[in-house]
């Protein structure tokens, strides 16, 4: 059973471009959450989904940031016209739900913007 | 919301001596309480976790104890080794429901051969 993955490891953009960040759940998993960490800080609540669904988006700018998870595929984090302080590391974890409430993350996606 | 301290911010150890790191949190809903350990440029992984039902967890080397009425949790490891260094996060959350854990900011743990 494959864990939690994420894609591209490491992503560099030029400010004003678009970011995609990808995250495949552990299999049989329905939740997931993207986490933003910067350099020697906690990791902050960004977006909670499940399949076609946005629970939470509370931690998540208003602005530039959107995610989903569609019925097929992969969940994605989008962040349009990117700046320098987006850089930072991005993780996804994901948990079965249902009262099962561990969650496993991913190895997580290095956003570098120049 | 629920929020999360952890202290401290950083620990250092000489090998074989215990660490302790403490965390506390606001929300007296909270009824799930997580561990995560984060080596450099690695993921976050869960070592130990607690449910509020229950008042001491203990696995091998690593334990956490919880106490509901003041709303703090810590996590004790003893007999630390080099291999234990690394960042460890405290998270808040509930057992069922929609709600994403809330974590610490962390503490740096260097055990010093």
């Amino acid at each position: 059973n494959a864990g939690v993955m994420q894609n591209p490891r490491h992503l560099v953009r030029r400010r004003g471009q678009e970011a995609r960040l990808r995250c495949s759940p552990m299999k049989g998993h329905s939740h997931v959450y993207w986490y933003r960490q910067l350099p020697e800080e906690g990791l902050k609540f960004m977006v909670y989904l499940q399949k076609e669904n946005i629970i939470d988006e509370s931690g998540m700018p208003k602005e530039r940031f959107s995610a989903e998870f569609p019925k097929e595929g992969p969940s994605i984090l989008r962040i349009q016209q990117v700046v320098r302080g987006d850089s930072a590391a991005y993780f996804c974890a994901s948990s079965l739900g249902q009262g099962v409430t561990e969650a496993f993350f991913g190895q997580g996606t290095r956003l570098t913007v120049v | 919301g629920e929020n999360v301290e952890q202290h401290p911010s950083t620990l250092s150890v000489q090998e074989g001596d215990s660490a302790v790191i403490k965390c506390t949190y606001s929300d007296s809903a909270s009824n799930y309480f997580p561990w995560y350990k984060q080596e450099l440029g690695k993921r976050p992984q869960l070592i130990i976790d607690i449910r509020s039902n229950v008042g001491e967890k203990k696995d091998q080397r690593i334990a956490v104890t919880l106490n509901k009425t003041a709303k703090h949790f810590s996590l004790h490891i003893t007999e630390t080794q080099p291999e234990d260094s690394a960042v460890y996060f405290c998270a808040a959350g509930f057992i069922s429901g929609n709600t994403p854990l809330v974590f610490g900011k962390g503490t740096r743990l260097s055990v010093i051969a």
